[in-house]
């Protein structure tokens, strides 16, 4: 069965640093999706990205964070400058974009971000 | 905006029991509601989803969520438990912000119910 794909399962970085953290979403799937989850907390939706364009995003993804697709396989969130509140579970996900608002959204098995 | 509420934080069971996670909805538009799963270390798996088309739904591993409209609420049920159901829970929902508004697949989650099976 397809599946998405997130890598690395683990990332460790200093405060200030930039990250990018690597997403593969299921080949026949348009609309892709980062989410997050601090450790205790809800899982927040991050941003939308569709046709190489943001869609959507939340009041969280402020300048620091962009989303790229740089090649027909990858999808990436970076964090240009990471804070010690950046430390959370980042989630790909991505749907077929058939019916966006009952499509199934398809979900990797996270990126653990922590900052020090 | 939408939000979503789950009572409970943890849930304990016995193996065999009756399986009850609770979780109620504020919309201002029709809601579009959708239970995940997730076993350590792995993603989220949608378990089932309401989309409009019947009000009870029913979805994997015998799981099953009845939307009711009054009680603004999505509760997921299971008749018998099982060891293998032990997970975190998420109930969310995805609709437009406002009537007229559109959200491009936007879901919002609850806070997330953990099931405990005993044996």
């Amino acid at each position: 069965e397809p599946e998405v794909t997130q890598t690395p399962s683990h990332q460790v970085t200093q405060m200030g640093q930039e990250v990018i953290l690597r997403c593969v979403p299921i080949s026949n799937h348009l609309y892709f999706y980062w989410y997050r989850q601090i450790l205790g907390q809800k899982v927040e939706f991050l941003v939308s990205f569709y046709n190489n364009e943001i869609s959507e995003k939340s009041e969280i993804f402020d300048d620091q964070f962009s989303v790229e697709r740089p090649d027909g396989s990858n999808f990436t969130l970076k964090i240009r400058s990471t804070k010690l509140e950046d430390s959370a579970m980042y989630f790909c996900a991505s749907s077929e974009a058939v019916r966006l608002a009952t499509d199934t959204q398809y979900f990797g098995p996270g990126t653990r971000l922590t900052v020090l | 905006a939408q939000s979503v509420t789950q009572l409970g934080s943890h849930v304990s069971v016995s193996e065999g029991a009756l399986v009850l996670l609770r979780c109620n909805y504020s919309s201002s538009v029709p809601p579009y509601l959708f239970w995940y799963v997730q076993y350590p270390n792995q993603g989220l798996q949608l378990l089932l989803k309401y989309t409009s088309a019947a009000t009870l739904v029913k979805g994997i591993n015998g799981f099953e969520a009845e939307f009711k409209k009054s009680e603004t609420s999505f509760h997921l049920t299971k008749p018998s438990a099982h060891m293998s159901d032990a997970a975190e829970y998420f109930c969310a929902v995805h609709g437009a912000s406002n009537a007229g508004g559109t959200s491009y697949g936007k879901l919002t989650f609850g806070q997330g119910t953990i099931l405990t099976v005993h044996p």
